[in-house]
């Protein structure tokens, strides 16, 4: 069955540091992989995906993502974290289209101190 | 600017009450979602639908049920409140022919 893992619950970084959000997945098919950001209080808006071609994608607001199937991981990076990037990140996980529905991980929370 | 709409932002029923949460999309997907949100268990899949008239058990349907009479849009029904309901919902869609999801901006439904 599909799944996906994010190890870290709760994050804590201090603003202008650089970020690494872990991912995991376990997917029989070849994947289709989402990272989502929800601000308090908010729906989940897409950071990034990665469907084929380049291992290495880049998204939104500065964020970009790897994927490496040799370990099942598609982990999120930001160079310098703000403080408005205070908020919950989810991966998750699909497949090409259909009526196929995503697996989401349960989020990481980040905090960003000042 | 792609957009799906949820029917109301907050929301506080009577234990026991029916419950209807509208969702509606306006970039003609073929799936529609309906995802419960609660601290520490992340998004859980109530139902989905992949049509009109459609519909799948996503992993927690006890409880619920949904109609689909119309492609845009898509309800989820509470036929008896209770206050293990109480939670954010969020509706989301996606076509045919990619997986990505929209998502509204959540239904905070508190039942008392």
């Amino acid at each position: 069955a599909q799944s996906v893992t994010q190890p870290d619950i709760h994050i804590t970084v201090s603003e202008g540091a650089s970020l690494e959000l872990r991912c995991n997945y376990s997917y029989g098919a070849t994947p289709y992989l989402f990272w989502y950001v929800q601000s308090p209080g908010q729906g989940l808006q897409l950071l990034l995906k990665y469907f084929s071609g380049d291992t290495l994608v880049q998204g939104i607001k500065g964020f970009e993502a790897e994927f490496k199937r040799s370990q099942s991981s598609f982990n999120l990076r930001k160079p310098s974290v703000h403080w408005s990037d205070a908020a919950e990140y989810f991966c998750a996980v699909g497949s090409q289209g259909g009526s196929e529905k995503l697996v989401f991980g349960k989020g990481t929370k980040l905090t960003v101190n000042p | 600017d792609v957009k799906v709409t949820q029917s109301s932002r907050y929301l506080v029923k009577r234990t026991g009450e029916k419950v209807f949460l509208e969702c509606v999309q306006d970039m003609d997907h073929e799936n529609m979602f309906w995802y419960r949100q609660d601290p520490g268990l992340g998004l859980r899949l109530i139902y989905f639908s992949y049509d009109v008239k459609m519909k799948e058990k996503g992993d927690i349907p006890e409880g619920y049920s949904v109609s689909r009479e119309k492609k845009e849009r898509f309800s989820l029904i509470l036929e008896s409140a209770s206050t293990n309901q109480t939670s954010m919902y969020l509706c989301a869609s996606s076509n045919h022919l990619d997986t990505e999801a929209f998502f509204g901006q959540g239904t905070r439904l508190t039942v008392v």
